[in-house]
């Protein structure tokens, strides 16, 4: 069965540092691999997601992630913290033979001045 | 464009009475539909999703059930509300084939069970 791991429930950066949120997952098979923001209060955004072709995905906001197979990794990351960029971030996976979109537990990101 | 809503935003339920929480999606036509829950401090849970009217598949036994009565309407309903009811109940949708293509949610409905 399919699983993710966020490393970290809560992160906290600077404003101006770099953002890293880890996320592995495994899969028996290549997976869909998906990144979602969810502001206070509000329903998820889609960030950036991953199916096939180039590794390196961008996604909105400045954001982006790297499908790492061999680490079974898809961090995310920005060069540069936005305030308005607090908010909790899910990973989540789909496999091509599941049938599920399973979510990581997240990982509330704090942006401090 | 298409637009999903969620209603009622929050909701407050003694333990035993009923619960309606509506879904409805504008702008599109034949989606896939899902409904969760995010309980605080954890990922989100899949309680149900459907590919079409009356067809609805669950993921996991409760005390909660679901409804499609329109193309683009989605119901989550119960009969008899637990204390571990509570949570935030958030409905996606989506088009094409199912899980694979990006899910977008609504704003979600805070339920708070006493």
């Amino acid at each position: 069965a399919q699983s993710v791991t966020q490393l970290g429930s809560h992160l906290s950066v600077s404003e101006g540092a770099l953002v890293l949120l880890r996320c592995n997952y495994s899969s028996s098979v290549p997976p869909y691999l998906f990144w979602y923001v969810q502001y206070p209060n509000q329903g998820l955004q889609l960030l950036l997601k991953y199916t096939t072709g180039a590794t390196l995905v961008k996604g909105i906001n400045g954001f982006e992630a790297e499908f790492k197979k061999s680490e079974t990794s898809f961090h995310l990351t920005k060069p540069s913290a936005h305030m308005s960029d607090a908010a909790e971030y899910f990973c989540a996976v789909r496999s091509e033979y599941g049938n599920k979109l399973v979510f990581g537990a997240g990982t509330i990101l704090r942006v401090k001045s | 464009s298409q637009t999903i809503h969620q209603w009622p935003a929050t909701l407050v339920q003694p333990v035993g009475s009923p619960l309606s929480l509506e879904c409805t999606v504008e702008g599109t036509s034949n989606p896939n539909l899902y409904w969760y829950r995010q309980a605080a401090g954890r990922g989100l849970q899949l309680l149900f999703y459907s590919i079409g009217i009356d067809q609805i598949s669950s993921e996991v036994p409760q005390n909660l059930s679901a409804s499609r009565p329109q193309d683009r309407q989605f119901i989550l309903s119960s009969k008899k509300l637990l204390l571990s009811d509570s949570g935030f109940y958030l409905c996606a949708w989506s088009s094409g084939q199912i899980f694979t293509d990006t899910q977008y949610f609504g704003p979600g409905t805070r339920l708070t069970v006493l």
